[in-house]
């Protein structure tokens, strides 16, 4: 069974600053089922990227995901303060869905 | 526009079975490629996928949790339910339903959620 071990738990940056979140899955992702989405408290989770790099509708394009096999990252460019949430990654094989344990942004 | 909605018990007994109500507008269960999922979230923690609906009413489950759940759909009535037996304190949590596109396979959009407290 697929895990999905995302870090860092918790990351303090300022607004302004880059932001790098890794996802690493515990089995080769060969079908590019690698999706994050991000949470705010109190609210369902948004979709953010899908197929490891896509940007679903509406999203800015300050976020962006790339990886392959088992290694893959969401990156936020200059962060709004509006990105402070959590955010997890997901994968999806075999009728079957994962999610990472979530990195927490936090303004510093 | 796709909307879901989540409703149920607030409250449920130890051992007792949880039965949570999907009703969405936007979509048709029964057209081809169209599911619906529910994934619950303990507090303070992480996603958890629980199970799934096809619009061919196939149905799949989270593997550890299999014995306990059972999804269904009425399609006339376009609701989702899902029945959860023997709930234990750890089954806290919100519970959310989302549509899910094949085979893109995104879970994408999600319910507001429902809090369900398991205790006595």
């Amino acid at each position: 069974e697929m895990v999905l071990t995302q870090s860092p738990g918790t990351l303090y940056l300022s607004p302004g600053e880059r932001a790098t979140l890794s996802c690493r899955t515990s089995q080769s992702v060969d079908n590019n089922y690698l999706t994050w989405y991000q949470q705010k408290p109190g609210q369902a989770p948004r979709l953010l990227i899908y197929s490891v790099s896509s940007r679903a509708t509406g999203i800015p394009a300050r976020f962006s995901g790339s990886g392959s096999g088992t290694d893959f990252t969401l990156t936020i460019s200059r962060l709004e303060p509006e990105d402070f949430a959590v955010y997890y990654c997901q994968h999806y094989d075999n009728s079957l869905y994962t999610f990472g344990q979530g990195t927490k942004l936090e303004i510093k | 526009q796709v909307t879901l909605r989540e409703s149920g018990p607030a409250l449920v007994r130890p051992r007792q079975t949880l039965t949570l109500t999907c009703t969405f507008s936007g979509f048709s269960l029964s057209a081809f490629g169209m599911c619906v999922s529910w994934i619950r979230q303990p507090p303070g923690k992480a996603l958890e996928w629980l199970a799934r609906i096809d619009w061919d009413d196939d149905k799949y489950y989270r593997t550890s949790l299999k014995t306990r759940l059972t999804i269904s759909k009425d399609t006339s009535k376009n609701q989702v339910v899902l029945a959860m037996t023997n709930m234990d304190p750890l089954d806290t949590g919100t519970y959310y339903c989302a549509l899910v596109r094949h085979p893109q396979n995104l879970i994408y959009p999600w319910g507001q959620g429902t809090l369900v407290t398991v205790s006595s």
